[in-house]
């Protein structure tokens, strides 16, 4: 049971143009979301996170946006960097935090 | 610097031997957590430790043994149990169970 999905394995976005990666979740009991950023080889770096009780959160070029009632959250890049070339997971913490449920993630390009 | 070392990067077995991945962290952090990462598929988690002595089973903890006889160290066996072992193994800490996580490199995995 995938309870947290990311439905786009790829994204392509112009250098200097917005990047939206999205995360649908089932699990109305999730409260706190995370985004991690992944390179090839290497072990997820953490990004930002949000919890349930905000709809927004910013950090840089970096926001994320919750929307509840309808189970979909999503981060938002601007302006994209040639650096920001990685894969991108949404998570949330399941069972008292101490498992982390994380989607397929997105391979998002940054295109010079 | 305070991080999260894993080693080897690369590990290589033969059939039907058990071997043992390295997580060691200097963050002084409580918990600790193993995942592993197939490709196309989010990170699933397979043992967590919230102390020293302590740990529980995660999704796919078949074929899978740990230990945490101290705070910093965290090593992962793959028996000949598991079936499947290739695949990307990460380790991670928080300062405890419901802090964020973060990640070491990770080690890669082949059979021979």
């Amino acid at each position: 049971d995938q309870q947290v999905k990311q439905n786009s394995p790829s994204l392509s976005v112009q250098e200097g143009r917005i990047s939206i990666l999205n995360c649908d979740y089932t699990n109305s009991m999730f409260d706190y979301f995370l985004w991690y950023k992944k390179y090839p080889a290497e072990g997820p770096t953490f990004l930002i996170s949000i919890s349930s009780i905000k709809d927004k959160n910013e950090d840089g070029r970096f926001t994320v946006f919750l929307n509840k009632s309808a189970k979909h959250l999503s981060l938002h890049i601007v302006p994209s960097q040639p650096g920001d070339s990685a894969v991108y997971f949404c998570a949330a913490p399941f069972q008292g935090a101490q498992k982390l449920v994380f989607g397929q993630g997105t391979r998002l390009t940054i295109n010079p | 610097d305070g991080g999260i070392t894993q080693s080897p990067k690369y590990l290589f077995r033969k059939e039907g031997q058990n071997v043992t991945l390295s997580c060691e962290q200097n963050l002084n952090h409580d918990a600790m957590y193993w995942y592993r990462q197939d490709p196309g598929q989010g990170l699933r988690l397979i043992y967590y430790s919230q102390i020293v002595n302590d740990f529980q089973k995660g999704d796919i903890a078949e074929g899978y043994s740990v230990s945490r006889e101290k705070k910093e160290s965290f090593p992962l066996t793959v028996t000949s149990a598991q079936k499947n072992p290739t695949a990307f193994y990460l380790c991670a800490s928080s300062t405890n169970l419901q802090e964020t996580q973060y990640f070491g490199p990770g080690t890669r995995l082949l059979v021979l």
